[in-house]
């Protein structure tokens, strides 16, 4: 049963506008969310994340929206770059108890 | 600064064959996990470690699989007998503690190829 989802696992942007990636999760103690970039031939690295006690937070270029009761969190990337071209994992934790749980990813290719 | 640092990079081997693979975490992380990408699954935690111990291996597909953390440096993985269907990418990810917001910082994996 997959606690984190990401259900779209490809998407084409144009360079310049935005990207938006979204994630679903099901396990209501998650209390932490983290979203991973990933480019071919390297591991993934830390992109942004958001507690639960916030709906947005903002680094740059990037956004992350969080959405409680619809249990959904997204990604916003404004304006895309052919450089944001990866896999982007999402992945949430309940710090109480339990480490990272990965969502499939989604692969981000931002057209030139 | 040093990161998580896996070797090999790349792995191919024959079926039946042992294979290991290692993983130093970076300094002064007291957390070290394992994952597996593949295509259908996307990316398992096989186990992790806490303080070189292991907390929880259910994550581990089989017998053929172990894990040790014999210190705080160093990690092993090893598939004994391997089978094709464990080609994947292997990762190791280190963070500073088990429970925290702190991050995981993944090695660039070990790509095997069991033939």
């Amino acid at each position: 049963d997959q606690q984190v989802k990401q259900n779209s696992p490809s998407l084409s942007v144009q360079e310049g506008r935005i990207s938006i990636l979204n994630c679903d999760y099901t396990n209501s103690m998650f209390d932490y969310f983290l979203w991973y970039k990933k480019y071919p031939a390297e591991g993934p690295t830390f992109l942004i994340s958001i507690s639960s006690i916030k709906d947005k937070n903002e680094d740059g270029r990037f956004t992350v929206f969080l959405n409680k009761s619809a249990k959904h969190l997204s990604l916003h990337i404004v304006p895309s770059q052919p450089g944001d071209s990866a896999v982007y994992f999402c992945a949430a934790l309940n710090s109480g108890n339990t480490p990272l749980v990965f969502g499939k990813g989604t692969r981000l290719s931002v057209i030139a | 600064d040093a990161g998580v640092i896996q070797s090999p990079r790349h792995e191919v081997t024959e079926m039946g064959q042992e294979v290991t693979l290692r993983c130093k975490p970076i300094s002064g992380h007291n957390s070290l996990f394992w994952y597996r990408q593949t295509m259908m699954r996307g990316l398992e935690l096989l186990i992790y470690f806490n303080n070189n111990v292991p907390i929880d291996d259910s994550g581990m597909p089989e017998d053929r699989f172990s894990a040790k953390m014999p210190n705080a440096s160093f990690s092993t993985l090893k598939i004994q007998p391997s089978e094709p269907r464990d080609s994947a990418v292997y990762f190791c990810a280190s963070s500073i503690a088990l429970r925290s917001n702190q991050p995981q910082h993944f090695g660039d994996g070990t790509r095997l190829s069991i033939l």
